[in-house]
């Protein structure tokens, strides 16, 4: 099966400062890649995803980068503010109904 | 639209008794997951519906695990009897295709 593999487990960055999260895939099939961002005591809730027909996605502060080749893709967050600090999943879906979640990033914005 | 309604958000029982959460699919949804998080494994998929029947359970963790969907907008994930390893955040999500909505969790305790 597939194997998502996600990279750091913790990361600190100061407020404005750009932070980026990094997943590796293991499966070529896989061609649908969201990510979710989860608040402490909260739902997960998809904040940007991206198909695999697309190099790059773009919304507003948030981007997300897929190199198939590499089999990687990484959220880039820009601009970072206290309220993005989270934990962060990635995911890798060949189907659409099995996704693979990576071990999540938890993000802290630092004022 | 409510989202994803699951109930209750907190139970706590002891250990051996049975225990029952429940979740209400986005209306329109004809996938429904249950999830378990825990800070040891993450999210983990424990079985999915689509059009209600059941298509993978191979992450239901013994027998004591069981789901059912008796129709579009109900589901149900019974642990009889619990233990308490099986205290984590349990999540259900729907989706038509592509990203799942999240509902707010079942946080099960088992003393």
């Amino acid at each position: 099966g597939e194997n998502v593999e996600q990279h750091p487990s913790t990361l600190s960055v100061q407020e404005g400062d750009s932070a980026v999260i990094k997943c590796t895939y293991s499966d070529s099939a896989s061609n649908y890649f969201p990510w979710y961002k989860q608040e402490l005591g909260k739902r997960p809730q998809l904040i940007i995803d991206i198909r695999s027909n697309v190099g790059e996605k773009k919304d507003q502060r948030i981007a997300v980068t897929l190199n198939k080749t590499a089999k990687h893709f990484s959220l880039h967050i820009t601009e970072t503010q206290p309220e993005d600090s989270a934990v962060y999943f990635c995911a890798a879906s060949i189907t659409g109904n099995q996704f693979y979640f990576g071990t999540g990033t938890s993000l802290t914005v630092i004022p | 639209d409510a989202g994803v309604i699951q109930s209750p958000r907190h139970e706590v029982t002891e250990m051996g008794q049975e225990v029952t959460l429940r979740c209400k699919p986005i209306s329109g949804h004809n996938s429904l997951f249950w999830y378990r998080q825990t800070m040891m494994r993450g999210l983990e998929l424990l079985i999915y519906f689509n059009n209600n029947v059941p298509i993978d359970d191979s992450g239901m963790p013994e027998d004591r695990f069981s789901a059912k969907m008796p129709n579009a907008s109900f589901s149900t994930l019974k642990i009889q009897p619990s233990e308490p390893r099986d205290s984590a955040v349990y999540f259900c999500a729907s989706s038509r295709g592509g990203s799942r909505t999240f509902g707010s969790g079942t946080r099960l305790t088992v003393v």
